[in-house]
């Protein structure tokens, strides 16, 4: 089954605390992309990835990390977690760019205390 | 930085009603347009895509897209209770530097009530 995997699903962490999100996709896209979700913002773009080691910055990067060393891979980093970083996050893939359709993993609701 | 609006909702229809979702985007380069659905709890889906302008139309779903105007719409007939869910409306500018981003306007609620 084609899909974008996420995990955890779910956590909670305390301020400073180094975590990791993980995100997987199995359809061999291009293309991938981090987005939190804050109530009454949409979804906001963190980072993305146009291919293997090319990441770039979306409109909200600040206090996140991510890599590409594989083409299904991709995981974000928070290195210092701060309250405000409490969202729910979304990955998701595409073909070959922003300009394609974009398929969701399952989100991830992060709460940072 | 760019910017995609959304009428404000929540907007309610009754079951069977035409509903209309609105779209305003910020950067005259923008290339493509989705709209996206979002139930509560889950993640985007998508509903429709529109490239050129014009209308297109997909079963019960059409899209307007007038770049002049800089706007995007989604028509939803006949609504249906299943439609009741948060619709967001997302834009690329295609080529440059921002051939990767993809933004997206703060979402529209709609609800359907029988």
């Amino acid at each position: 089954e084609a899909q974008v995997t996420q995990n955890p699903r779910y956590l909670i962490t305390v301020t400073g605390k180094k975590l990791t999100v993980t995100c997987s996709q199995n359809m061999n896209h291009e293309y991938m992309s981090w987005y939190r979700q804050d109530p009454g913002l949409g979804l906001r773009q963190i980072y993305y990835s146009m291919n293997v080691e090319v990441t770039d910055k979306g409109d909200v990067p600040e206090g996140y990390k991510v890599s590409r060393k594989e083409k299904r891979n991709f995981p974000l980093i928070l290195e210092s977690p701060s309250p405000n970083q409490t969202s729910l996050y979304f990955c998701a893939s595409s073909p070959h760019g922003a300009r394609d359709i974009q398929y969701f993993g399952a989100g991830t609701r992060l709460s940072v205390l | 930085q760019k910017e995609v609006e959304q009428n404000s909702g929540p907007l309610s229809v009754p079951e069977g009603a035409i509903a209309s979702l609105n779209c305003t985007y910020s950067d005259r380069g923008s290339q493509s347009f989705f709209w996206y659905r979002q139930y509560s709890g889950k993640s985007p889906e998508l509903i429709m895509f529109i490239y050129s302008n014009g209308d297109k139309e997909d079963g019960r779903f059409t899209a307007q897209l007038n770049k002049a105007s800089q706007y995007v719409s989604l028509l939803i007939r006949d609504s249906q209770p299943s439609d009741s869910a948060t619709y967001l409306c997302a834009v690329n500018e295609a080529g440059g530097t921002s051939y990767g981003k993809l933004t997206f306007g703060q979402g529209t609620i709609l609800t359907v009530h029988p």
